[in-house]
């Protein structure tokens, strides 16, 4: 298993245009959530899904948001019209939780600028 | 009002000292988990640790749950150690939603 991977890695984009990014998580892990983090501050709860159910979403999730994991296992995170503000490391982790516990495990984030 | 709080904010060590990093909670909190932010950006799990006490090589960690605090030791500090150092918990009754606090900044000079 290769850990949660994120694509793209990096993505550049002028205002107003829309950008979809990719989370696979790690493939026997039924929870997967979604976090920002911009320059300098910890990573903010975007939404969380356990299986394809999107069960909880933050407040900073606006309307032009949204998040979908279809089949219970990749997801994806679609922003449209994209502003300037949106500009952030987009991370992606996942779990599994059992009688060990919640460990959570991070992709290396998709880094968007909007400019 | 702050709900996951983490002292000191910044921290520069001499490469071999060691350190202590505090996580305070402003609420019950459970899950508990140490990450180590690299310069890259990654984010890596050093413990899960919702109470007592675990080791791992010069990393130690220790979570009073009752006093809603968590420490993060780092024993003869490498270079390496260099990065951000979030704790991250799961307050009250916040469903799912794990809360990160702020970072501790960790410089480690040769």
């Amino acid at each position: 298993d290769t850990g949660v991977s994120q694509n793209p890695r990096h993505k550049i984009t002028k205002r107003g245009q829309n950008v979809t990014f990719r989370c696979d998580p790690i493939s026997e892990h039924n929870r997967l959530y979604w976090y920002r983090q911009t320059l300098g501050q910890g990573p903010e709860f975007l939404t969380y899904f356990q299986n394809e159910a999107q069960l909880e979403k933050s407040r900073l999730l606006s309307d032009r948001f949204s998040a979908e994991r279809p089949k219970g296992s990749f997801s994806t995170l679609e922003i449209q019209r994209t502003e300037q503000g949106d500009s952030a490391m987009y991370l992606c982790a996942s779990n599994l939780p059992d009688s060990h516990g919640e460990k959570l495990f991070f992709g290396s984030g998709t880094q968007l600028s909007v400019l | 009002g702050i709900q996951v709080e983490q002292s000191p904010p910044d921290l520069i060590l001499q490469e071999g000292a060691n350190s202590t990093l505090r996580c305070n909670f402003s609420d019950s909190v459970n899950n508990l988990q140490w990450f180590h932010q690299n310069p890259w950006g990654q984010l890596i799990n050093l413990f899960y640790i919702p109470s007592g006490t675990k080791q791992n090589g010069r990393l130690s960690a220790t979570t009073v749950a009752t006093e809603r605090y968590s420490l993060l030791y780092i024993s003869s500090s490498q270079t390496t150690d260099s990065g951000v150092y979030f704790c991250v918990g799961l307050l009250g009754a916040a469903g799912n939603k794990l809360t990160f606090g702020g970072g501790t900044r960790v410089l480690v000079k040769p």
